[in-house]
């Protein structure tokens, strides 16, 4: 069963970038899309943008147009969320999930990083 | 966007009886519907999916039902393991989530 493993914590200043990885084991990211999810502290769930590794391109909520960039590496089992322009409100946990596609359910879910945005 | 509309936001039911939560779409999603528990401190779990689809591993007492733009998921004879936040997702346009029912002891 494939497991998703977000990097560590990160502490960030208004206006700076993040990048967050997301690391698969025990599978590989071959017929999967993998997307990230957004939690704001009390906060609901909110899908952010999505990639199918063998494919490439990445589709993005339009809320986070123009903002976020998510890429993969199928060599690596490796996916990777950069968030830039950050603010306080995109103070977070950010999950990496698994479809097995675009239009399916999240099926496997990372247990989440955290990301700070304070000045 | 497609907008999931979660009700009641907090439910209060003591241990074995049955919860009901509701989820409507603002267009029909068909059955492209989920449904996830999450925990505090802990990512989300898929619970349901195809509006009725156990996931692997869920107890029978979990069960979905539903089709178009109103969905349901039923709780029956709720376990002290089961009190938690559940989520609505559709994933027929992109996915997007309801806001979530808190479901606690009553």
């Amino acid at each position: 069963q494939m497991q998703l493993v977000e990097s560590g914590a990160e502490v960030k200043k208004p206006g700076s970038s993040v990048k967050v990885s997301c690391k698969a084991s025990g599978g590989t990211f071959s017929n999967s899309a993998i997307s990230w999810v957004r939690q704001a502290p009390g906060q609901g769930l909110e899908w952010m943008g999505g990639i199918i590794p063998s494919f490439g391109s990445a589709s993005y909520a339009q809320k986070f147009q123009g903002r976020v960039s998510i890429t993969a590496d199928e060599s690596t089992n490796t996916a990777h969320m950069e968030l830039s322009s950050l603010r306080s409100e995109d103070t977070a946990v950010f999950y990496c999930v698994r479809s097995s596609g675009y239009y399916a359910a999240f099926d496997i879910w990372g247990p989440g990083t955290t990301v700070s945005v304070s000045a | 966007e497609i907008v999931m509309t979660q009700s009641p936001a907090t439910l209060s039911v003591s241990p074995g009886e049955r919860a009901t939560l509701s989820c409507r779409a603002s267009q029909s999603v068909s059955i492209n519907v989920a449904w996830y528990q999450q925990k505090p401190g802990q990512a989300p779990r898929l619970l349901i999916y195809g509006a009725s689809t156990r996931a692997t591993g869920i107890p029978v007492r979990f069960s979905g039902s539903g089709s178009g733009t109103e969905f349901t998921l039923t709780i029956g004879s709720l376990q002290s393991e089961d009190f938690a936040v559940y989520y609505c997702q559709q994933y027929s346009k992109w996915w997007t989530f309801g806001q979530g029912t808190k479901v606690e002891i009553k």
